[in-house]
């Protein structure tokens, strides 16, 4: 069975750099597309890009200015990195995981337990 | 970007009940709809992909059907675990947006 799992800091100032990692276990990295979610409190789900495991990246346009996303294949991980963040960027992290099917779409199948990161001073 | 409405916001439905939620897209995304469920304090849930094929494991009470713009969740005899908030996604192109969610409450 597929597990992720989220890591990073809780707290960010603004301005500041958010960053996550996700690691993958129970399957390989390889042949699929990892991806960030996030959630502010009492809100609903923000997709924000996804990185292929040989590195090719997909971006949010409205966060696109400000994220970078990463894979380690040899640690079976992925990164999120998102530059100059404000209180609005406060929010449950989920990392991903998406699956290509027949009709040649995407579709999330995997999903980690989530991080609150809140951005503060 | 694809905008996605779902109606109701929030329903009240006692166990045994069946019930529909609609999600609604601004353009047509032929069959690239999914449903996810969440329940408070945890991350999402993938139930159904391609407006109507079950995730592994996912129980045969949940069915999804749809194409074009218009697309609904059935859930054929509610279940106590099924009291949640559940979310349409479509991947039709990028970004992938999600619709606002349909909170099922007990009544």
């Amino acid at each position: 069975q597929v597990q992720l799992q989220e890591s990073g800091p809780g707290l960010v100032k603004p301005s500041e750099t958010l960053s996550l990692t996700c690691t993958v276990s129970g399957g390989s990295i390889s042949s699929y597309y990892w991806s960030w979610i996030r959630q502010p409190p009492g809100k609903g789900l923000e997709w924000i890009g996804y990185v292929y495991y040989s590195g090719t990246t997909n971006y949010n346009p409205s966060l696109q200015s400000r994220v970078t996303m990463s894979v380690d294949t040899s640690k079976n991980q992925f990164s999120l990195k998102l530059t100059s963040v404000t209180a609005a960027d406060t929010a449950v992290y989920y990392c991903a995981r998406e699956t290509y099917y027949g009709s040649g779409s995407l579709t999330v199948d995997y999903w980690g337990r989530g991080t609150l990161v809140t951005v503060s001073s | 970007d694809i905008q996605m409405t779902q109606s109701p916001s929030s329903l009240s439905a006692s166990v045994g009940d069946r019930i529909t939620i609609t999600c609604r897209a601004s353009q047509g995304i032929s069959t690239y709809l999914a449903w996810f469920q969440q329940k408070p304090g945890k991350a999402p849930q993938s139930l159904i992909y391609a407006a109507s094929s079950l995730q592994s494991g996912v129980p045969s009470r949940f069915s999804g059907s749809g194409s074009g713009t218009d697309f609904t969740l059935t859930i054929s005899s509610l279940q106590p675990e099924d009291f949640a908030t559940y979310y349409c996604q479509h991947y039709h192109d990028f970004p992938p947006t999600f619709g606002g969610g349909t909170k099922v409450e007990i009544k």
